[in-house]
């Protein structure tokens, strides 16, 4: 099954310990993407990649990193976590930059 | 500065209702229009635009693109309540930049 799975589902953490977002997709898809979720704001993207070792920042990129050694993952690293990155995050891939495919997304409260 | 904005953010309707979602977009070297919807969960894709005037159509939603004007809209007929959902707009744009709009909410009741 095409799938793309993201985990965590959910993670409580508290500020400053460092956190690794895993993301992978089985659809052999260049191009992937992590965004996150806020109320009122929709979904901002954070650093998207268009191949392995090629990554871009997206609209919001303070205080993430990615990387992209394999074509089938990208996870999403926070150093420091801090209370504003508590948000929904969805990774998302596709063949291209357009018709992306979502992970279930993953639920982060920094305290 | 880039931007995509949709319109209205909130909608309820009634069953069988006609409704239309709107999205407006400012973006540099903008390259395609994406609609998603989004229920309890992931957004899933719905409609890919990349030319002016030409309709895109699955069952009940269709959506048409207006590259003069700089705007969308998705069409929803005889709405059902499995339509309430939160829609999406996207831009994509530049090399591969993508900006969402906020999205509407639907709300269709029985």
């Amino acid at each position: 099954e095409a799938q793309v799975t993201q985990n965590p589902r959910y993670l409580i953490t508290v500020t400053g310990k460092k956190l690794t977002v895993t993301c992978s997709q089985n659809m052999n898809h260049e191009y992937m993407s992590w965004y996150r979720q806020d109320p009122g704001l929709g979904l901002r993207q954070i650093y998207y990649s268009m191949n392995v070792e090629v990554t871009d920042k997206g609209d919001v990129p303070e205080g993430y990193k990615v990387s992209r050694k394999e074509k089938r993952n990208f996870p999403l690293i926070l150093e420091s976590p801090s209370p504003n990155q508590t948000s929904l995050y969805f990774c998302a891939s596709s063949e291209r930059a357009d018709t992306q495919y979502f992970g279930p997304g993953t639920r982060l409260t920094v305290l | 500065e880039d931007k995509v904005v949709q319109s209205p953010l909130s909608l309820v309707v009634h069953e069988g209702d006609t409704v239309t979602l709107n999205c407006s977009y400012e973006v540099t070297n903008f390259r395609s229009l994406l609609w998603y919807k989004q229920e309890k969960k992931a957004p899933t894709f719905l409609f890919m635009l990349t030319s002016s005037g030409i309709e895109k159509k699955s069952g009940r939603l269709s959506s048409i693109l207006d590259k003069k004007e700089l705007f969308s809209i998705l069409n929803i007929t005889a709405t059902q309540t499995g339509d309430s959902a939160i829609y999406l707009c996207a831009a994509l744009y530049n090399n591969n930049d993508m900006r969402f709009g906020a999205g509407t909410r639907l709300t269709v009741k029985p």
